[in-house]
């Protein structure tokens, strides 16, 4: 069964520190991306990367970074966490088609940072 | 570059009655679209996709979608409702054409009642 796992569901953290949040995915895909999910807001995009060490940002890097090192796995950071980070998060991945977007995503089950 | 639109927060349906969720799509070019359904703190599930062809695209769970061009819509509909639908719904497209990120509607709130 194909699988995008991200290591916390929960998270509590206070302002200031620096948070990690990895996924990992083992359908050998080529795309990973970071979004964000807030109510009323949608998803939003806030970093991805299309192959390994290159990454883009999204609609809102901004207090934000992202690592790929390694194909499967895609990490984002937040350097100086901030009470407007509270959110949930959902790593995705997409395999790559004739330099398409496939856009069948497969999405983690998220993780739910709470920064007091 | 391509941008979609969920024009309805929340849809309420009564279990066993036919259930559409609106989405709309602006792009130059032809469109690519997609549904995915999100249940309560999961991650989002792919549902089904337009790329070319027939207008309507049939996908899991019984759902299906109607590709209309000239108004530009991708509407979401399912025959007959169910309790276990009720969900986050939420409508997307490739921000432009090439290997790029999806832009996702803000969502759909769907409610079946018994």
């Amino acid at each position: 069964d194909v699988k995008v796992t991200q290591s916390s569901r929960y998270l509590v953290k206070r302002t200031g520190e620096k948070v990690f949040l990895e996924c990992v995915q083992d359908m050998d895909h080529e795309n990973m991306f970071w979004y964000r999910q807030d109510p009323g807001l949608g998803l939003r995009l806030i970093y991805f990367s299309y192959d390994v060490k290159m990454k883009e940002k999204g609609d809102i890097p901004e207090g934000y970074s992202v690592s790929r090192e390694k194909k499967e796995r895609f990490s984002l950071i937040l350097e100086s966490a901030s009470t407007n980070q509270t959110s949930m998060y959902l790593c995705a991945s997409s395999l790559v088609t004739g330099f398409i977007n496939t856009g069948e995503l497969f999405f983690g089950e998220g993780s739910r940072l709470t920064v007091l | 570059a391509q941008s979609v639109a969920q024009p309805e927060d929340q849809v309420n349906v009564a279990e066993g009655n036919p259930l559409t969720v609106k989405c709309t799509y602006s792009v130059s070019g032809n469109p690519y679209l997609f549904w995915y359904v999100q249940y309560p703190n999961r991650g989002l599930q792919f549902l089904l996709k337009y790329i070319t062809g027939d207008n309507l695209v049939k996908g899991s769970y019984g759902f299906e979608a109607e590709f209309n061009k000239s108004q530009t819509s991708f509407h979401l509909k399912k025959p007959s409702a169910l309790v276990s639908d009720s969900a986050l719904y939420f409508c997307a497209g490739p921000l432009r054409v090439g290997n790029t990120p999806l832009v996702f509607g803000k969502g759909t709130r769907l409610s079946v009642i018994a």
